[in-house]
């Protein structure tokens, strides 16, 4: 079946540090969708990745997608304790498929 | 505010009652979702239904019956749960084929089995 791994689980780092989780698929993945979880909150989308070794940026952020298309990274420059919870990544298999499976999940934790 | 709104953000219910999850959606969307989030597991999708039909029943047990009226509301009826069925269950929508993919996430209710 579907599956769509994440590492590190956990993640603890210095503000200030880099941090990257990484999203690993079983199968080809049409697209990706990276999503974001405070503490006590709900997933928050973040950004899409459509094309082979796609790289996208958002300020401090940079999402990547392999040439595979069965994995994919989000690194993040410089944390901020702002930066602190869960980070998911969501793949469908199909074009204009809405069946999103969810990774596992990396907690980040920031510390001041 | 997302624009998805669930109720009630908590329940608490025995094994032998019969409860309703309910979610809204105010953004025009044409699909809805119902995923479970468990303390170490990942979001798992539950149901899905696009315009009102529903499209995926990802092998969820029938103790969950879901309910999609018309493409603003959705509902999860429970009976007769688990207490491993206890879990953070999230309503999501999202506009299929227009180009914006992103699901939008209700706050969720916290469900207690006891």
């Amino acid at each position: 079946g579907q599956q769509v791994m994440q590492i590190p689980q956990y993640q603890h780092v210095q503000e200030g540090e880099d941090f990257t989780t990484y999203c690993n698929s079983s199968t080809t993945l049409s697209n990706i969708q990276w999503y974001k979880q405070r503490p006590g909150g709900h997933p928050v989308f973040l950004i899409q990745l459509v094309k082979s070794g796609e790289v996208k940026k958002q300020k401090r952020l940079t999402f990547q997608f392999g040439e595979a298309k069965k994995n994919s990274s989000l690194h993040i420059t410089a944390t901020q304790t702002t930066d602190v919870g869960t980070y998911f990544c969501a793949g469908s298999h199909q074009t204009g498929a809405n069946n999103l499976f969810f990774g596992t999940g990396t907690r980040l934790t920031v510390i001041p | 505010e997302t624009g998805v709104t669930q109720t009630p953000r908590h329940l608490v219910m025995g094994m032998t009652n019969k409860k309703s999850l309910k979610c809204e959606q105010h953004l025009g969307h044409n699909a809805m979702y119902w995923y479970k989030q468990s303390a170490k597991k990942p979001l798992e999708l539950m149901f899905v239904y696009n315009f009102k039909e529903q499209t995926e029943n990802n092998s969820v047990p029938s103790r969950f019956s879901p309910e999609c009226p018309n493409s603003s509301h959705l509902f999860l009826h429970l009976h007769t749960l688990q207490p491993e069925d206890s879990a953070l269950y999230l309503c999501a929508s999202s506009q299929l084929r227009d180009g914006r993919p992103e699901a939008f996430f209700g706050q969720g209710t916290r469900l207690t089995v006891v």
